[in-house]
């Protein structure tokens, strides 16, 4: 069964630093994974697909990165803003369905 | 495309009644899951469907959780009798094909539920 663990599960950053956010799972033989992004009250917005046959996937200001030897992935965000306060969650396939870490509630400080 | 839709938004009821969720899934997508969100135990599978029929339901924590998938743009999650404890949000989703390669799953809104 796979299991999706995210670290910190808190991150406060002044505006304009760069950041990274951790995710790993415990079950390598994954085909993709996905980053989320969740607002408070609201519902999951896909941020990043990545294939297990590419290594990062970049969107704007985000990069995500995979290393499946190593069960790792990570969440890249640049220039950091305080629009970008939400929490962050990563998902990994476990057969059919997904796996979803606890998150990393970022808040970037004006 | 709307994308994911569920209704209600927000639910509010007394212990003991019968709660209906309802989804949309996006059209042409295949697969839709049931997930259940509490600050406790995070984001959590409850059921999900392939072609309208129900797959994996082992997340579905007690007999009192029925989900159906009459067609395949409709689903509901029912919770009879309600109790104060399944308050949470429920997402709805949906992916075109199964979990895999280059298959992203869209979420709904979620209904909050609370049950006093």
């Amino acid at each position: 069964k796979q299991e999706v663990t995210q670290i910190p599960a808190a991150l406060s950053v002044p505006e304009g630093e760069n950041l990274v956010l951790n995710c790993s799972f415990t079950d390598s033989a994954i085909y993709n994974l996905q980053w989320f992004r969740q607002d408070p009250g609201k519902g999951l917005t896909s941020l990043l697909l990545i294939q297990s046959s590419q290594r990062e996937q970049t969107s704007g200001r985000l990069n995500a990165s995979l290393d499946k030897s190593s069960g790792r992935s990570t969440l890249y965000i640049a220039a950091s803003q305080p629009g970008d306060s939400a929490t962050y969650l990563c998902a990994a396939p476990n057969n059919n369905d997904m796996r979803f870490g606890a998150g990393t509630r970022l808040t970037v400080k004006p | 495309d709307a994308g994911v839709i569920q209704s209600p938004r927000h639910e509010v009821t007394e212990m003991g009644q019968e709660v209906t969720l309802r989804c949309k899934p996006i059209s042409g997508h295949d697969y839709l899951f049931w997930y259940r969100q509490t600050m406790m135990r995070g984001l959590e599978l409850l059921i999900y469907f392939n072609n309208n029929v129900p797959i994996d339901d082992s997340g579905m924590p007690e007999d009192r959780f029925s989900a159906k998938m009459p067609n395949a743009s409709f689903s509901t999650l029912k919770i009879q009798p309600s109790e104060p404890r399944d308050s949470a949000v429920y997402f709805c989703a949906s992916t075109r094909d199964r979990v895999g390669s280059y298959n992203e799953q869209f979420f709904g809104p979620g209904t909050r539920l609370t049950v006093l």
